[in-house]
């Protein structure tokens, strides 16, 4: 399955905008899904495809990609973003990865 | 709205076979636009992908794990399991049942169980 790398921590300021990066090969040919988890909840999907948000999940939250990146960007971040994230890609083969996570910080 | 719910032995001793069963109540199991899958994390460390299981029976499985993985299908009791054998203290772990699909070939997991704990310790 292919290789998905993520920046351990990130850091924003309350209300900042904050970009979280996912590299790999797979990311060329498919768009990433990104979750968010919080301390002792499940992974919560945030956003899908080319820029999807499933119901419920903030406008704030919204996804890209360049080339073998994937990212997931958050507009005007709040106290209660503060967790891991988490993203997810699959190769041509059908295996499926998820990147080592990135532990977000609100300060 | 379709949820899912984890259950099995929350103790497993080494070298015996992990036994897991996924419950999904608001949704049949046998949608064919869905898939269903396993994915486990160690605690304090990230997500790891097990396999998943299409309507139609074929499965795929992480290559790292593939010769001890067996994932199936109960379509009567609308349930997913998974089997791991020969377990060591490195298949402890918080294990996720989830709902996948494709859209245009990009993947997503949604829902997801909560997560049952499995300890593999004698």
């Amino acid at each position: 399955s292919s290789e998905l790398t993520q920046d351990p921590a990130v850091s924003v300021a309350l209300g900042q905008t904050v970009r979280i990066t996912c590299q790999g090969d797979s990311l060329r040919t498919y768009y990433a899904a990104w979750y968010q988890q919080k301390p002792g909840q499940a992974p919560l999907l945030v956003i899908y495809g080319r820029n999807d948000r499933p119901s419920g999940i903030p406008d704030r939250f919204s996804g890209s990609r360049s080339a073998n990146t994937a990212s997931l960007t958050i507009t005007g971040a709040q106290a209660e973003d503060e967790a891991d994230y988490y993203c997810h890609s699959r190769d041509s083969s059908g295996y499926h990865s998820f990147g080592g996570g990135t532990k977000l910080t609100v300060l | 709205q379709v949820q899912l719910q984890e259950s099995g032995p929350g103790l497993v001793k080494p070298s015996q076979t992990l036994s897991l069963t996924c419950s999904v109540s608001g949704g049949s199991i046998s949608s064919s636009y869905y898939f269903w899958t396993w994915i486990r994390q160690p605690a304090g460390k990230g997500l790891e992908w097990i396999g998943l299981m299409y309507s139609e029976g074929i499965t795929v499985y992480n290559p790292a794990l593939k010769s001890r993985v067996a994932i199936s299908l109960d379509t009567s009791k609308n349930q997913l399991s998974l089997k791991l054998s020969s377990v060591t203290a490195a298949d402890t772990a918080l294990y996720y049942c989830a709902r996948g699909s494709y859209d245009y070939g990009d993947p997503r997991f949604d829902p997801w169980g909560q997560g049952t704990l499995v300890t593999v310790s004698s």
